[in-house]
């Protein structure tokens, strides 16, 4: 069955220290993959995709993910978290005629000033 | 550029009453998506329009949930009649034609009492 698993459910850090959230996925053929972000109070938005190409893609707000394909994995990194990425963090994929979209359940982040 | 619109905000009703929600996706977007987001988890796709045609209602509880997108605009999604497990917040988002990257709306907070 198609499925997004995200390790962490909920992960608190300290301003400055690194952040890795996992993303695993299970589908069938080639997929597109996304990280979505919500901040509290806030719409569902974009945070990077990966199409194809190179398998480190940027984001906003110094964001960064890699697509390993061995691994079905697409972890979303930053080297330093600040308060105001304090939110909740959505890997999803779709294929690549972007249909049959999958949502993980979510990483809530909370970073303490 | 407005972003995708949606109401009501919020709605609570009791079981087996029916209600409805509307989406105003950005103007230009073919692609239309409605997603169920029970507390705790993912958002669910329940149904994919592409102009005015389904291109995916695959987990659509089509004995409860019914959804139109007349004219390839604006789109309603309804549940007749309602049970206790559609409390969830409903979520719907659009994308440029030739894009798959999804812009959310702020959803409509269902309370099934």
């Amino acid at each position: 069955a198609q499925s997004v698993s995200q390790h962490n459910h909920h992960v608190i850090l300290s301003e400055a220290a690194s952040l890795e959230l996992g993303c695993n996925y299970s589908y069938g053929g080639t997929v597109n993959l996304f990280w979505y972000v919500q901040y509290p109070g806030q719409h569902l938005q974009l945070l990077l995709k990966y199409f194809s190409g190179d398998p480190l893609v940027k984001g906003i707000k110094g964001f960064e993910a890699e697509f390993i394909k061995s691994k079905f994995s697409f972890n979303l990194r930053k080297p330093s978290v600040q308060w105001s990425d304090t939110a909740e963090y959505f890997c999803a994929v779709t294929n690549t005629g972007g249909f049959k979209t999958i949502f993980g359940a979510g990483t809530r982040l909370f970073v303490k000033a | 550029e407005a972003g995708v619109a949606q109401s009501p905000r919020y709605k609570i009703i009791e079981k087996r009453q029916s209600v409805a929600f509307w989406c105003n996706p950005i103007s230009g977007h073919a692609t239309l998506y409605w997603y169920q987001q029970i507390l705790g988890q993912g958002p669910k796709l329940l149904i994919q329009f592409q102009n005015n045609g389904v291109v995916d209602d695959s987990q659509l509880p089509k004995d409860r949930f019914s959804a139109e997108r007349l004219k390839g605009v604006d789109s309603t999604l309804k549940i007749q009649p309602a049970k206790l497990e559609d409390s969830a917040v409903y979520l719907c988002a659009s994308s440029p034609p030739r894009g798959h990257e999804q812009y959310f709306g702020p959803g409509t907070r269902l309370t099934v009492t």
